[in-house]
């Protein structure tokens, strides 16, 4: 069964910058889109990113330009999410998924509070 | 962007009963890049539908997707007890992605 493994919770200070992980397991790391997808507390689900691991592309969300860098490791079959200048409004869960235009495929999540 | 808006926003309803929830989008879905989910409270989403009617993976046939254009619909034939939760719809256009602002399925 594919699997997603992220990080754990972060506590970060506004103005700060989090990283976070998800390292893919049984199936090949490099034929498939890793997106990442957040969720503030009681809000809907919000888009941030994609890479494609096979060549490094990236797409982003105009929503976070200049704060955000997305990367991955294929020899060790791991996605990062980098979010910079954190602010209260950043606190949220964080989420990769598996795939191009739907995700069938998710990791367990990644809580981020930004808190002074 | 392309905005995608579900309705109603919250949806009462009893097992057993029939649901029917709507997503229509800002402007017509390409490729067929449509997509359900189900969450549950401190759960990530699960893929329920994409290609508007297509069932993933290990889904009940009692769920089901259709549409086309701007507008599509998730029905639940017969509501089960673990079908109450939060349901959101997804489209890919031009390399981004957005969500509707979900829909709850609460137990009437």
């Amino acid at each position: 069964q594919v699997q997603l493994v992220q990080s754990g919770a972060e506590v970060k200070k506004p103005g700060a910058s989090v990283k976070v992980s998800c390292r893919a397991s049984r199936y090949t790391f490099t034929s498939y889109a890793i997106n990442w997808v957040r969720q503030a507390p009681g809000q809907r689900l919000e888009w941030i990113g994609w890479i494609i691991p096979d060549n490094g592309n990236t797409k982003t969300s105009q929503n976070f330009q200049g704060r955000l860098t997305i990367s991955s490791d294929t020899s060790a079959n791991t996605a990062y999410m980098e979010l910079s200048g954190l602010r209260a409004e950043d606190t949220a869960v964080y989420y990769c998924a598996r795939g191009w235009s739907y995700f069938e495929y998710w990791g367990q999540g990644t809580l981020v509070t930004v808190s002074s | 962007e392309i905005v995608l808006t579900q309705s109603p926003g919250t949806l009462s309803l009893s097992p057993g009963e029939r649901a029917t929830l709507s997503c229509r989008t800002s402007q017509s879905v390409s490729n067929n890049y449509l997509a359900w989910y189900q969450q549950k409270p401190g759960q990530a989403p699960r893929l329920l539908i994409y290609g508007i009617s297509n069932r993933a993976t290990g889904i009940p046939d009692r769920f089901s997707g259709s549409g086309s254009g701007t507008d599509f619909t998730l029905n639940i034939s017969r509501l089960e007890p673990e079908d109450f939760a939060e349901y959101y719809c997804q489209q890919y256009d031009n390399s981004r992605v957005t969500f509707g602002q979900g829909t709850k399925l609460e137990i009437k």
